[in-house]
C-alpha cells in the first residue's frame, strides 16, 4: 500500500475484553515495530518483527500483551483482559530491510478501555 | 544507557521568524538521527533522517543537524508558518533497528 494502515482507528471496549489490533505495513518493508503513546510522551516501544520473527519483544508490558505476524507483512496486536492502564494510542511503523532506515507511521489506533 | 531530551516542552513564535528545536543525547555512538512531526491525533510524519555518518539534511524550509560528539542535534525552520505547529519529535538510532524518543517539543507558530 501506498503508506501504513492501521484498523480500527478507535476503539472502545470495556475492561476484561478481549482486543486486537491491526497493521497493514508498507507494501515490501520488512520492518514491523509496534509502540503506544499516551499523552504527552514520546512512543513507547513494544515489539519489534523483521520478517515473520519478533526479534525483540522486551517492550511488551506483560503476558496480556500479544502480537503476530504470520506472513511477514500484516501485523496484529492482541490485548487480552484489558485494564483501564492499557489506554493508549497504539503506532504501528514500518520500514525496509535490516538497517536502520526511515521508519513510517500509520495513524494509529486510539484504544480507550472504560 | 541511551537517554534523549527535547528541551524546551514547548514554544511559541510568532508567523515568519526562523526557529530552532534541539535534541540532545548521552551516548556519541548513535546509527542514525530521525525528526518526526505529529500533529494533535495524528501519526508521526517523518521529516528528516540523518545517518551517523551526515552532518545536517535539507528539505524545504527544514535543515537538521548532527554534532555527535557533543551529543546533539538541532530542527532548523526557516519563515515559519501556522502550519507548521505541531509536537516535533527526535529519536535517535541505538542499533540496526532500536530507537530512543525524545519526548517532543509542541511549537505553536502564532498568525
Amino acid at each position: 500500500g501506498a503508506g501504513v494502515s492501521q484498523t480500527p482507528s478507535n476503539k472502545v471496549t470495556e475492561k476484561g475484553k478481549y482486543v486486537e489490533l491491526r497493521c497493514d505495513p508498507i507494501s515490501g518493508h520488512t520492518a514491523l515495530y509496534w509502540y503506544r503513546q499516551s499523552l504527552g510522551q514520546g512512543p513507547e516501544f513494544l515489539i519489534y518483527f523483521q520478517g515473520t520473527g519478533a526479534a525483540d519483544d522486551s517492550g511488551l508490558p506483560n503476558d496480556r500483551f500479544f502480537a503476530v505476524r504470520p506472513e511477514g507483512s500484516v501485523s496484529t496486536l492482541k490485548i487480552q483482559r484489558t485494564e483501564r492502564g492499557d489506554s493508549a494510542v497504539y503506532l504501528c511503523a514500518s520500514r525496509s530491510g535490516v538497517s536502520a532506515g526511515e521508519l513510517f507511521f500509520g495513524e494509529g489506533s486510539r484504544l480507550t478501555v472504560l | 544507557k541511551q537517554e534523549v531530551t527535547q528541551i524546551p516542552a514547548a514554544l511559541s513564535v510568532p508567523e515568519g521568524e526562523n526557529l530552532v528545536l534541539n535534541c540532545s543525547f548521552t551516548d556519541s555512538a548513535i546509527y542514525n538521527l530521525q525528526w518526526f512531526r505529529q500533529d494533535p491525533g495524528k501519526g508521526l510524519t517523518s521529516l528528516l533522517l540523518i545517518q551517523s555518518s551526515q552532518r545536517e539534511q535539507t528539505s524545504g524550509r527544514l535543515n537538521a543537524s548532527l554534532d555527535k560528539s557533543s551529543g546533539r542535534s538541532t530542527l532548523y525552520i526557516a519563515a515559519s508558518q501556522p502550519g507548521d505547529s505541531a509536537t516535533y519529535l527526535c529519536a535517535v538510532g541505538n542499533s540496526n533497528y532500536q530507537l530512543i524518543w525524545g519526548a517532543g517539543t509542541k511549537l505553536i507558530i502564532k498568525p
